[in-house]
């Protein structure tokens, strides 16, 4: 049973557009809310991550939406790069000390 | 920040040999570590929780005596894998608990068996 599912599992942005990949949860535990970027042949990066308590938070051009009683979140990268073509990958923890569940991640390709 | 040093970054052993894969937490005293297995273009998967100084958790379908995960001090966790076979070829990954900071991920080791 998949724990968190993604989508879309890719998505090609113009460069300067806005990027959105979305993500749904079932486990009602769940209280942390993060979203990594990865690249070929490199481990996950954080890039920005939200607790339930909060609707959205925003770290430069990247944003979180979180939506509690839909049970979703998102992340908007705005202004998109070619930069940040890469792999990203949103997940869910019971805060500290259990493991992360993964989505099946979104590849960005950002053209120019 | 919190850093995870993952070595090696890539190996490449015969099949029926053994590879070992440490971590070791640079700034910080890691209490939990995780390991996760990524094949390519999928998702990662955990394997495995590893807690200093007891037994590793395995998630089901990883066989534990294959994959032996040692967390022998709280800066160090180490995976082996034991009579390797092509299968086993993947890229893995561990992951460790920072606190505040949240999860900090280890750069990933590229294990190829021929």
């Amino acid at each position: 049973q998949q724990q968190v599912k993604q989508s879309p599992q890719s998505l090609i942005v113009q460069k300067g557009g806005i990027s959105i990949i979305n993500c749904a949860y079932e486990n009602t535990a769940f209280d942390y809310f993060p979203w990594y970027q990865q690249f070929p042949g490199k481990g996950p990066a954080l890039l920005i991550a939200i607790r339930p308590d909060v609707s959205e938070k925003k770290e430069g051009r990247f944003t979180i939406s979180f939506n509690k009683s839909a049970k979703q979140f998102s992340l908007h990268i705005m202004d998109s790069q070619p930069g940040d073509s890469a792999t990203y990958f949103c997940a869910a923890s019971i805060w500290r000390n259990t493991p992360l569940v993964f989505g099946k991640g979104t590849r960005l390709s950002v053209i120019a | 920040g919190a850093v995870v040093s993952q070595h090696p970054s890539w190996v490449i052993c015969k099949s029926g040999t053994s590879v070992k894969i440490e971590c070791r937490s640079l700034d910080f005293q890691a209490t939990t570590m995780f390991w996760y297995r990524q094949f390519p273009k999928q998702s990662l998967m955990l394997m495995a929780t590893s807690n200093e100084g007891s037994k590793a958790t395995y998630e089901q379908g990883v066989e534990k005596d294959k994959f032996l995960i040692n967390h022998a001090s709280l800066t160090l966790s180490t995976l082996t894998v034991t009579s390797a076979h092509p299968e086993d070829s993947s890229f893995y990954i561990c992951s460790a608990s920072a606190g505040e900071g949240g999860y900090t991920f280890g750069s990933g080791t590229r294990l190829t068996v021929v």
